[in-house]
């Protein structure tokens, strides 16, 4: 959905160095979800935001990975010391609501992060 | 914790023809949403079908539609009258009270 602006779409990064990744959500959103991934599999929960709090990141790596979404701007997915393992498309998803309701989740277009 | 299972890898279907993709889940939410995206090769996420926990009819959308069948805790999506652009990753998910898990996905190829 258009309205979920990923940027930038692609990024390659040397090995060692960062990589951040920027998401605004839809108007009127307030949750956002981050996912991985990798090449011909499916997508990996990372963690879900809502402004200014993590509310789940069971699906982070426990090191080089953080996320924030601050008041005011997009979020952000920040890889520290990028690895080739790292190298994947990250999807950003927003919503209005948690919830099972019928508020369904919107997908940006991706970020394809390639490590070399 | 929530588990979603898709398992066809991939799947098969002459032009025109109907398929059916096949998704179970499992959860311990009293309330839960079920979705269905699909990933062309271009990469981009698009919404296809939802279906409520509580909804009593199965969802439709157009050529797609949902069986949904809450004991047995499935969800398939039904495509009718398959067309060549339906050639794509597929994927469904479940949302609880808190974050959406996905399926690994089935990957549709359409034969003309």
């Amino acid at each position: 959905n258009a309205g979920v602006m990923q940027n930038p779409r692609h990024l390659v990064r040397r090995r060692g160095q960062e990589a951040r990744l920027r998401c605004s959500p839809m108007k009127g959103h307030s949750h956002v979800y981050w996912y991985r991934q990798l090449p011909e599999e499916g997508l990996k929960f990372m963690v879900y935001l809502q402004k200014e709090n993590i509310i789940d990141e069971s699906g982070m790596p426990k090191e080089r990975f953080s996320a924030e979404f601050p008041k005011e701007g997009p979020s952000i997915l920040r890889i520290q010391q990028v690895v080739r393992g790292d190298s994947a498309a990250y999807f950003c998803a927003s919503s209005p609501a948690s919830g099972y309701s019928g508020n369904t989740i919107y997908f940006g277009e991706g970020s394809w992060l390639t490590v070399v | 914790a929530q588990k979603i299972t898709q398992t066809q890898p991939g799947m098969f279907v002459q032009e025109k023809e109907a398929v059916t993709l096949d998704c179970t889940y499992d959860t311990s939410d009293q309330s839960y949403g079920l979705f269905w995206y699909k990933q062309p090769s271009s990469g981009e996420m698009i919404f296809l079908i939802y279906q409520g926990s509580y909804d009593e009819q199965n969802a439709t959308e157009g050529r797609y539609s949902l069986n949904f069948q809450k004991a047995r805790k499935s969800a398939n999506l039904v495509i009718s009258a398959s067309q060549l652009g339906d050639s794509a990753m597929y994927f469904c998910a479940m949302r609880g009270n808190n974050d959406m898990r996905f399926g690994a996905g089935t990957r549709l190829t359409v034969k003309p």
